[in-house]
């Protein structure tokens, strides 16, 4: 069965760590893969994706995300996280029928 | 400004009462879908639609309904079937699959708050 698992469902960090989100997907066939992120009170929107050739790739915000095929993996990092990256992080896969999946999200804290 | 719009913004219902709940675009996008979002369950796909007058059940469809009579317009039915309708429920747009750039790259609305009383 088609399914995203995100492993972390609550991160605090303090401002300037650095941060790694795990992402594990199983999906048949080619597939594409997403960051998405709610900040409070905002709309879901797109962080990043990957969709074929470069598996490192980066989003807006200093967000960058790498696929790896053989672990079944698109983790998402930063460097160094600031107060405004408070939010949750959903991460996404879809495929040819245009159906996307969601993870249950990882609620992301910084504390300044 | 292009994007969608959800209303209402909050709604509350009496058990046994359906209630629509109203999704339109102006993205021009082909695909519309409806999902359910709950604390520490992700969102979860109720419906979707590829094209005008057509459109396929998701993983949680029961007790649900929708039409798509417009390309721009996908409203959502919570019928008194469903057994637990207090949700957030965002709509979303993408454009068809086919072209690389845009493909099932999803714009979300603001979402529509349902609490039964």
């Amino acid at each position: 069965a088609q399914s995203v698992s995100q492993h972390n469902h609550h991160v605090i960090l303090s401002e300037a760590a650095s941060l790694e989100l795990g992402c594990n997907y199983s999906y048949g066939g080619t597939v594409n893969l997403f960051w998405y992120v709610q900040y409070p009170g905002q709309h879901l929107q797109l962080l990043l994706k990957y969709f074929s050739g470069d598996p490192l790739v980066k989003g807006i915000k200093g967000f960058e995300a790498e696929f790896i095929k053989s672990k079944f993996s698109f983790n998402l990092r930063k460097p160094s996280v600031q107060w405004s990256d408070t939010a949750e992080y959903f991460c996404a896969a879809g495929g040819a029928t245009n159906k996307l999946i969601f993870g249950t999200g990882t609620l992301l804290a910084v504390q300044p | 400004d292009g994007g969608i719009t959800q209303s209402p913004k909050y709604l509350f219902r009496k058990e046994g009462q359906n209630v629509t709940l109203s999704c339109e675009q102006n993205l021009n996008h082909d695909a519309m879908y409806w999902y359910r979002q709950d604390p520490g369950q992700g969102l979860r796909l109720i419906y979707y639609s590829q094209i005008v007058n057509d459109f396929q059940k998701g993983d949680i469809a029961e007790g649900y309904s929708v039409s798509r009579e417009k390309k721009e317009s996908f409203p959502l039915t919570v019928t008194s079937a469903q057994k637990n309708p207090t949700a957030f429920y965002l709509c979303a747009s993408s454009m068809s699959q086919g072209g690389f750039s845009g493909a099932n790259v999803l714009t979300f609305g603001a979402g529509s708050r349902l609490t039964v009383l």
